[in-house]
């Protein structure tokens, strides 16, 4: 099984700040997931990669597969960002999805 | 609208009463899955379905059943369900494996 951890659990800024969020895992994967829930629990996937960088916005993400970590960045940072941000890798043998215990972000005016 | 619908959305019952969610995507996806999510365990895989009459069991798979009979509905069935069902339950869809997943709104479930 593959092993995800985040870092950190727990994030407060102020807004206009850069962001990172960290996730590592422990098997080598093919794919990673960064997904976004608002309070209220809706969930939306944000990026999925393979390899390199995506940008969305004033949202990145990157991931070095040879060291098994990603990170999610954010840009200019807003109340409205306020989130759990929660990343998930697949396993190079399967096709089931093992998820991080998320990162919840408070962006404060 | 593209969409992941899960019905109910809350839903309370008694131990041992069998129940079932459903689940239906309209985007034609063939990879469909249902997850749970309870605090301080985030989400976990419970099956999954790479297409039609294709299903395999995912983390946490004991206690739940599913079936995927036709390729937009992907239904969860609690047989007998206990307590510790009591969670936040999710279903998704994606073209396959390989793509982002497509979330629905999640069912409420709480396990008297």
């Amino acid at each position: 099984k593959n092993e995800v951890e985040q870092s950190p659990q727990n994030l407060t800024a102020q807004e206009g700040e850069f962001i990172t969020i960290n996730c590592s895992y422990s098997v080598g994967i093919s794919a990673l997931h960064w997904l976004q829930q608002h309070p209220g629990g809706g969930i939306v996937s944000l990026f999925m990669l393979s390899s390199g960088k995506k940008k969305h916005g004033r949202l990145i993400a990157t991931i070095n597969i040879q060291e098994k970590h990603s990170s999610l960045h954010i840009t200019a940072s807003h109340p409205r960002d306020s989130a759990v941000y929660i990343c998930a890798g697949d396993s190079n043998s399967g096709y089931a999805l093992n998820f991080g215990k998320g990162t919840s972000l408070l962006v404060t005016p | 609208e593209a969409q992941v619908t899960q019905n109910p959305r809350y839903l309370i019952t008694v131990t041992g009463k069998k129940l079932t969610v459903t689940c239906s995507q309209n985007m034609n996806h063939e990879y469909m899955s249902w997850y749970r999510q309870d605090p301080g365990l985030g989400l976990r895989q419970i099956y999954y379905s790479m297409n039609v009459e294709v299903t395999d069991k995912g983390d946490v798979p004991e206690g739940y059943k599913v079936s995927r009979k036709e390729k937009r509905n992907f239904p969860l069935i609690l047989e007998s369900p206990s307590p510790n069902q009591t969670s936040l339950y999710f279903c998704a869809s994606s073209p396959s494996f390989q793509n982002e997943q497509f979330f629905g709104p999640g069912t409420r479930l709480t396990v008297l």
